[in-house]
């Protein structure tokens, strides 16, 4: 049972540019939700999808978006890119409608804005 | 912003100890996890603890949870070098539909020293 991926591994981007990054939920699963961690933080919720449609956000700028597909994957899109927007960026998939409280998360993208 | 403290920030200890690891957070929860994380890497579930449990186990692992506290506990008994990680708490916020947003704590880098 393959669990949750995330591609790509690593990217490098400069600032002002646009990244996209994507992530399969793990089999079984409908609901994703991203993250982001800087370096020597926890995770901060950026928003979950399910059904297609951003269910819940957290304190994020609107040049974070995102999309979820028929099949559960998912996108992040993040445009302007600022320096800052450097960080690991997670995925985690679980089950909304089964009432399962547990997320799993991918390994992560590890994006570098120059 | 981040909900809960992590108390210690860093933790070295010699192989066959025991680690002991709290989490203080600030709301009410519907539930409250552990996740391990090597190296920038994936997070790994290690536990979940309800609202209405007040301890767990799971291997060499024991979760106490005091919600008059508003705070946890991980002990990680009989420690290995391969315990070797960094350890977040993350909560499922009370009034927001199971499996939510998780919000976390900074963490606690634990080093175990063969």
């Amino acid at each position: 049972d393959a669990g949750v991926t995330q591609s790509p591994t690593h990217l490098i981007k400069t600032r002002g540019q646009q990244v996209t990054l994507r992530c399969s939920p793990k089999s079984g699963h409908d609901t994703v939700s991203w993250y982001q961690q800087a370096l020597g933080q926890g995770p901060q919720f950026i928003f979950q999808y399910y059904e297609e449609e951003e269910r819940q956000r957290g304190n994020f700028p609107d040049r974070f978006s995102g999309h979820q597909f028929p099949n559960y994957s998912s996108e992040l899109n993040v445009n302007a890119l600022l320096l800052g927007d450097s960080a690991l960026y997670l995925c985690a998939s679980s089950i909304l409608a089964g009432g399962t409280d547990t997320q799993y998360f991918g390994p992560g993208t590890r994006l570098t804005v120059l | 912003s981040q909900q809960g403290e992590e108390d210690p920030q860093a933790l070295s200890i010699q192989e066959g100890e025991n680690a002991t690891m709290n989490c203080s957070y600030k709301t009410s929860i519907n539930n409250l996890q552990w996740y391990r994380q090597n190296s920038g890497r994936g997070l790994v579930h290690l536990i979940l603890i309800r609202s209405n449990e007040r301890e767990k186990h799971s291997g060499r692992l024991r979760v106490t949870l005091d919600t008059s506290k508003k705070s946890s506990s991980l002990l990680i008994t009989a420690s290995r070098a391969a315990d070797t990680a960094s350890y977040f708490c993350a909560t499922d916020a009370f009034g927001e539909t199971s499996g939510s947003r998780l919000t976390f704590g900074e963490g606690t880098q634990l080093t175990v020293n063969p």
